[in-house]
């Protein structure tokens, strides 16, 4: 089956930097993307990586490595309004997209 | 202000009761989808569209239906609510070519079944 792991909870510190990382296993690979959610509120697009490497977009950077099934998202300089889920999701072979369940991120002062 | 509008916000319903959750677009995307969220669950598709007129089943489909009539409007009926529906909803749009084909969500819907 299709499976998209990430952890459940993490929790950092106001200025610091965290890595959420997301692990998948799916039937092919069309992009891998990561949502920012805000409790309460809809799903926001962060950012999309199809081909290996890094893809930094300000504070936050996203790293794909597909021979690995592997991806991280790095957020730099936490701020208190980082405090959300982040989900990763997967886009398969038939162009559906694999919802990881989100890691819940704590930000403490 | 361009998005996707979804309707009702909230709403409680008695089981076996017929309800139709709405949403419209007006950034003329192709696609459009349903997803259910639940707690320590990933989105979960529902139905999808590709293109007005056509629509197809996700991975949890069965206990809803979908129409496509045109390109802005995507509506969500549970003939007879069970418990097990009760969830949040969101909605979703994207444009269907070679590149990122970006979701964006509405506001989601989130609906009791007692």
């Amino acid at each position: 089956g299709q499976n998209i792991d990430q952890p459940t909870e993490m929790t950092a510190t106001e200025g610091a930097i965290v890595q959420i990382n997301c692990t998948y296993q799916t039937s092919g690979f069309n992009g891998l993307f990561w949502y920012q959610q805000h409790a309460g509120e809809a799903p926001t697009f962060l950012s999309y990586n199809v081909l290996d490497g890094l893809e930094e977009k300000g504070r936050f950077s996203s790293f794909l490595s597909r021979s690995k099934g592997y991806s991280y998202l790095l957020l730099k300089e936490l701020q208190m309004k980082d405090s959300a889920s982040y989900l990763c999701a997967v886009r398969d072979s038939n162009y559906q997209l694999i919802w990881g369940a989100g890691t819940k991120l704590i930000i403490k002062p | 202000i361009a998005g996707i509008t979804q309707a009702p916000t909230s709403q409680i319903l008695a089981a076996g009761r017929r309800m139709t959750l709405r949403c419209t677009q007006d950034m003329r995307h192709n696609a459009m989808y349903w997803y259910r969220q639940d707690l320590g669950l990933g989105l979960r598709l529902i139905h999808y569209s590709n293109t007005a007129g056509t629509t197809g089943k996700g991975e949890v489909p069965d206990g809803y239906s979908v129409s496509r009539a045109n390109t802005d409007d995507f509506p969500l009926t549970l003939a007879s609510a069970v418990p097990s529906q009760t969830s949040v909803y969101f909605c979703a749009s994207s444009d269907m070519g070679t590149g990122a084909n970006v979701l964006t969500f509405g506001a989601g819907s989130r609906l009791t079944v007692l």
